[in-house]
C-alpha cells in the first residue's frame, strides 16, 4: 500500500534558526511529484514546495528547500530563518494513482519559539 | 489565483440530519476531491471527481455521498449525520492536464459538529 510517513508529531524551532521537517513516502510511480503543505492556524492549506522525482537537485522556494534522497524514498522540508509565520501543521504528500490523487502523511505540528 | 470557497466555516447539526457541504471553485478543474481531518489522523480521502457526474469512493466513504452536478461545483452530503462524523471537512480541487505537477488546491474548510 502507498503510504506517507511523518515521524515527528510536533517540531519546535527558536525564532531564526533552522529545522527539518522529515517525511518518507512509498509510491508504485516512476514519474511523480512530492509536495509539502502549510496548515497555519486559520486552516487553509497551501502549498509550501514541490518537487519533481526525476529531477536531481533539490527545489528551494525562499527560505524552503527539500532535501529529496529518491532511493531511500526520503523528502525533507528544511527551513531557514524561521519566522513566527511559519508555525503551523505541516503535511508531506505523494501521488495516489493516475488521477491526481495524493497521499497525505499525519502531519507535523511546528511551533516557533521568539 | 486559484479559488476553492466551502460554503460554510462552521456548522452544528443534530444526529440524523442530513447535512450537505458545498464547494466551488473557479478554475475550471476536472478534479475535485473532499477530505476529512482529525487530530492524529492527518487528511483522509472520502470521495473524489474526475469529471461531472464522475465519482470515485476514496479511503472512507462510508456514510457519506457526493454530488457533481456542474464542473465547479462539488457537494459532500452526509445522509444522516451522526456524532463521530464530528470533523474537519476540506474540498480541494486539481487539473490532471498539468500531469504530475497535479497540485491540489484547498477551501479554507468546513468545521462540523454533530450533537
Amino acid at each position: 500500500a502507498q503510504t506517507v510517513t511523518q515521524s515527528q508529531p510536533e517540531m519546535s524551532v527558536q525564532e531564526a534558526e533552522t529545522v527539518t521537517l522529515s517525511c518518507t513516502y512509498d509510491t508504485s510511480e516512476s514519474d511523480y511529484y512530492l509536495f509539502w503543505y502549510k496548515q497555519p492556524p486559520s486552516r487553509q492549506m497551501i502549498l509550501v514546495i514541490r518537487q519533481e522525482a526525476y529531477k536531481q537537485q533539490n527545489a528551494t522556494e525562499n527560505r524552503f528547500s527539500v532535501n529529496f534522497q529518491k532511493a531511500a524514498k526520503s523528502f525533507s522540508l528544511k527551513i531557514s530563518d524561521s519566522q513566527l509565520g511559519d508555525a503551523a501543521m505541516y503535511f508531506c504528500a505523494s501521488p495516489k494513482g493516475s488521477q491526481g490523487n495524493l497521499i497525505f502523511g499525519k502531519g507535523t505540528k511546528l511551533s516557533v519559539k521568539p | 489565483d486559484v479559488k476553492v470557497t466551502q460554503s460554510s466555516r462552521y456548522l452544528v447539526k443534530r444526529t440524523g440530519e442530513k447535512v450537505f457541504l458545498e464547494c466551488v471553485q473557479d478554475m475550471d478543474h476536472e478534479n475535485m476531491f473532499w477530505y476529512r481531518q482529525d487530530p492524529g489522523l492527518g487528511l483522509r480521502l472520502i470521495y473524489f471527481s474526475y469529471d461531472v457526474k464522475m465519482k470515485e469512493k476514496g479511503d472512507i466513504p462510508e456514510g457519506y455521498s457526493v454530488s457533481r452536478e456542474k464542473k465547479e461545483r462539488f457537494s459532500l452530503i452526509l445522509e444522516s449525520a451522526s456524532t463521530n462524523q464530528t470533523s474537519m471537512y476540506l474540498c480541494a480541487s486539481s487539473s490532471p492536464a498539468l500531469g504530475y505537477r497535479n497540485t491540489i488546491y484547498f477551501g479554507e474548510g468546513s468545521w462540523l459538529t454533530v450533537v
